[in-house]
């Protein structure tokens, strides 16, 4: 069975910019969370989604934002991009039926603004 | 979720086993304990969770103490490539939570 996908692996943008980021959670899997890690922050939560909804939410600003599609895949969205955005976005997959499973994360995508 | 705290760093020579130890203790009874692994720059990777019970698989051993405080990860032969930091969370088992609350885990190096 195919893991937790990202696309694309390295990303590198300017001040000001937007980006989205995709998710590809392992078949089957209805829950799709996100994270992102820093080296003075370590790893934290952004926000989940289940069938559509976003059903957890992290401490960000609103600028960070994201959706989930009818085939489960889901995309974030950072508008207006500051520099202590760079980081490395994870996203994790979970069967999503109780809010407690095995998250099982992908490679992530590595985002540098310059 | 409850705290968690683990060593900063361990070294383990390659073959040996390679104990991680983890202080849960204001852990509530229907927390589990699960164990991740994040080699460098890559996604934390599932090793092993429980509740109370002694749990192995393929990768590891989780020992959980009787009052549930604490536990140990257990690599049974340690090689070059579990060099990684090892991260020890607790979280509830069903219903919503769903967020994972990473610390700063401990960091192993595998030596020869």
């Amino acid at each position: 069975k195919a893991g937790v996908t990202q696309t694309p692996r390295y990303l590198i943008k300017t001040r000001g910019q937007q980006v989205t980021l995709s998710c590809s959670p392992i078949s089957g899997h209805r829950s799709v969370s996100w994270y992102q890690q820093t080296p003075g922050q370590g790893l934290q939560f952004l926000f989940e989604y289940f069938s559509e909804t976003q059903r957890n939410k992290g401490n960000f600003p609103g600028r960070f934002s994201g959706r989930q599609f009818s085939n489960s895949r889901s995309e974030m969205n950072v508008s207006t991009l500051e520099l202590g955005d760079s980081a490395l976005y994870l996203c994790a997959s979970s069967f999503g039926q109780s809010g407690g499973e095995t998250q099982y994360f992908g490679p992530g995508t590595r985002l540098l603004v310059l | 979720d409850a705290k968690t705290t683990q060593p900063t760093s361990m070294d383990c020579a390659e073959g040996r086993a390679a104990n991680l130890p983890c202080n849960h203790s204001t852990i509530s009874g229907n927390e589990y304990v699960y164990w991740y692994r994040q080699i460098h720059s890559q996604g934390p990777q599932y090793i092993i969770h429980g509740l109370k019970n002694n749990e192995t698989n393929e990768m590891a051993s989780l020992i959980i103490t009787e009052d549930r405080k604490s536990s140990t990860l257990i690599l049974p032969h340690a090689t070059l490539r579990d060099t990684a930091v090892y991260y020890c969370i607790v979280r509830v088992e069903g219903g919503t939570a769903s967020k994972l609350t990473f610390g700063t885990g401990t960091r192993l190096q595998v030596t020869l």
